[in-house]
């Protein structure tokens, strides 16, 4: 079985601070991973994939992710917080070889102080 | 990726009765599933729902008490049945595409209080 977790539920940062927040997986077969994030009263938009190539991948809004296979981790990082940054932050696993279920982790949300 | 819509987007209900939420979905796609998400909680998956077969329960979850709709590729209904206050939730509907390293794209959710 796969499984997700995300180190740390709420995170603070000052605005233009760095931004990071955790997550390790644990997967049979090489995986696909995910970042989302939700805003409040919103659905969860996707931010960045890693599915095969190259392991640091770039998704909206300035964030990005590294895939480290000997980690087993895809932390989420961003150079200089935003207020707009403000949210709860989601990362998923998935199995690949042929349709798995997504597992989703607990979540960080993320505060940024002005 | 797919625009999703999902109808209502919040809800104030009785307890012992049941709400209907559709999901609606501007491409056709394969796979659709519906998660709960609890007060400050993750995602939960309820159900995968493919159109032309009977919906794909998780440990947990029952038809009777969460029956779901597929009519075609771009419409789905999830229907919350005999509401008690433990099933105030977001319920979030998601879809996919067949490839397994495609990601799952999500709705605004539905904000669902019993009282």
């Amino acid at each position: 079985a796969q499984s997700v977790t995300q180190l740390g539920s709420h995170v603070s940062v000052s605005e233009g601070a760095l931004v990071l927040l955790r997550c390790n997986y644990s997967s049979s077969v090489p995986p696909y991973l995910f970042w989302y994030v939700q805003y409040p009263n919103q659905g969860l938009q996707l931010l960045l994939k890693y599915t095969t190539g190259a392991t640091l991948v770039k998704g909206i809004n300035g964030f990005e992710a590294e895939f480290k296979k000997s980690e087993t981790s895809f932390h989420l990082t961003k150079p200089s917080a935003h207020m707009s940054d403000a949210a709860e932050y989601f990362c998923a696993v998935r199995k690949s070889g042929g349709y798995q279920k997504v597992t989703f982790g607990t979540g960080t949300k993320l505060q940024v102080i002005p | 990726s797919a625009v999703i819509s999902q109808k209502p987007s919040r809800d104030i209900c009785q307890r012992g009765t049941s709400l209907t939420i559709q999901c609606q979905v501007d491409s056709q796609v394969t796979m659709m599933f519906w998660y709960r998400q609890q007060p400050g909680q993750s995602l939960t998956l309820i159900a995968t729902a493919n159109q032309g077969s009977e919906a794909t329960y998780e440990s947990g979850f029952v038809i009777d008490k969460f029956p779901i709709s597929r009519p075609n590729l771009t419409f789905s209904t999830l229907t919350v049945s005999n509401m008690s206050p433990e099933d105030s939730s977001i319920y979030l509907c998601s879809v996919s595409g067949e490839e397994d390293n495609q990601p799952q794209h999500f709705g605004d959710g539905t904000r669902l209080s019993i009282l």
